[in-house]
């Protein structure tokens, strides 16, 4: 089975703090994601990554910043919490949708980390 | 951009019934990705179904099917013999043309699905 673990279910952290969220999985995607869904807005996409060292804006990544070391580990890092940051974030991972390594598109998601930033 | 509309926040129905959860969506592309995904109270979001906008024929996975209108950018999900299971978040998700770092999923607002025994 494809696995994608956040490394907390829940966070509570306070305001100023820097947080790192922890997103591995086990498939050997290229692909990496990070969402936050918020009520009434959907998921919404913070960053991505497509490979090693490699990472690209989402649509709302103002507050964040990633790193992708090691293929199989995407950290999500805010560098200074505010309260606006209260969320819950969802990490994915996916195959390529071409090139030699291309396969189907779903995406895996992990079981999201809920964060309160006091 | 690509934009995904969901206009039903929340949807109830009665165990054994048939309900189908509305999305529509823009774009200017002509191939292009479309999925349901489910979010149980677990949070655990798994993919109920996907459609290629290339095929004309609407996907089904046992009893979830899709109504997919391309012209009309309408794909909406059709739930039958709704089980207490089903019970969820609903969201619709496009995805650009197959290529190179296009893989990011743009989603609806969703739609809070509660089937009543």
């Amino acid at each position: 089975d494809v696995k994608v673990t956040q490394s907390s279910r829940y966070l509570v952290k306070r305001t100023g703090e820097k947080v790192f969220l922890e997103c591995v999985q086990d498939m050997d995607h290229e692909n990496m994601f990070w969402y936050r869904q918020d009520p009434g807005l959907g998921l919404r996409l913070i960053y991505f990554s497509y490979d090693v060292k490699m990472k690209e804006k989402g649509d709302i990544p103002e507050g964040y910043s990633v790193s992708r070391e090691k293929k199989e580990r995407f950290s999500l890092i805010l560098e200074s919490a505010s309260t606006n940051q209260t969320s819950m974030y969802l990490c994915a991972s996916s195959f390529p949708s071409s090139g030699r390594r291309r396969r189907n598109t779903e995406a895996f998601f992990g079981q999201g980390t809920r964060l309160t930033v006091v | 951009a690509q934009t995904v509309t969901q206009s039903q926040p929340e949807m109830s129905v009665q165990e054994a019934e048939t309900v189908t959860l509305s999305c529509t969506y823009d774009t200017s592309e002509n191939n292009y990705y479309l999925f349901w995904y489910k979010q149980p109270p677990s949070r655990q979001m798994i993919l109920v179904i996907r459609q290629e906008a290339y095929k004309q024929q609407n996907a089904t996975e046992n009893r979830f099917s899709v109504n997919f209108q391309k012209a009309a950018k309408s794909f909406s999900l059709k739930i039958s013999d709704s089980q207490l299971g089903d019970t969820a978040m609903y969201f619709c998700a496009f995805m650009n043309p197959p290529n190179f770092g296009n893989e990011k999923l743009t989603f609806g607002t969703g739609t809070r699905l509660t089937i009543i025994p």
